[in-house]
């Protein structure tokens, strides 16, 4: 099982650019999340997907959009990239998203530079 | 409302000496507490969590926590550190009746030196 992959590793944007950032999993999962590392800030929570079908918004979703497009999917999109977006993204799954079932597996993240 | 603090940002330890990287919440309800670890340049992994039950939870590397309901704290300890467990520690909270979005602390960085 490869788990949580996701692309592209590294990305340069000018103000502006679009992109999207895409994540899978292989481990038949129901929830996925997008977040976002910035130093002293720990991880916030963009968006996440509790179960296929669904999207919610987490504590900073504000210049993102997310699409689940199937249960091994949940991509990420930057409409327009803000040299706020600069940071680590992170995609993460999990079985359920409550309960003894939340446990989330992390994907090994995709760094975003916006000029 | 939920919240989570690491009181640390660092935390140095020789190798072979115990170590201990706080962490406290704040929930309404009962919480759900998590520790990840992450390497440099990896994405989180799991250690270990406390969903009900003993207040003792042990995990992987051989880390343990003990939830404390009376000074709501989820303390990470491990009896004898590995230079290999140089890495940011992250505690995360949710509030077991509340949303599903958990939160997560600032991360303290763990150095053990030789």
């Amino acid at each position: 099982n490869a788990g949580v992959t996701q692309t592209p590793k590294f990305q340069v944007l000018k103000t502006g650019q679009s992109m999207t950032l895409q994540c899978a999993q292989d481990m038949n999962h129901n929830s996925m999340y997008w977040y976002r590392q910035d130093p002293g800030m720990g991880l916030r929570l963009i968006y996440y997907s509790a179960s296929e079908g669904t999207t919610d918004k987490g504590e900073v979703p504000n210049g993102y959009n997310v699409s689940r497009l199937n249960k091994r999917e949940f991509s990420l999109r930057l409409e327009s990239a803000a040299p706020s977006q600069t940071s680590v993204y992170f995609c993460a799954s999990s079985v359920s998203p409550s309960g003894t079932q939340e446990t989330q597996y992390f994907g090994p993240g995709t760094r975003l530079l916006v000029l | 409302a939920q919240s989570v603090a690491q009181p640390e940002d660092q935390v140095n330890v020789a190798e072979g000496n115990p170590l201990t990287v706080k962490c406290t919440y704040s929930v309404s309800g009962n919480p759900y507490l998590f520790w990840y670890v992450q390497y440099p340049n990896r994405g989180l992994q799991f250690l270990l969590k406390y969903i009900t039950g003993d207040n003792l939870v042990k995990g992987s590397y051989g880390f343990e926590a003990e939830f404390n309901k009376s000074q709501t704290s989820f303390h990470l300890k491990k009896p004898s550190a590995l230079v290999s467990d140089s890495a940011l520690y992250f505690c995360a909270v949710r509030d077991m009746g509340g949303s599903y979005i958990p939160t997560f602390g600032r991360g303290t960085s763990l150095i053990v030196h030789p």
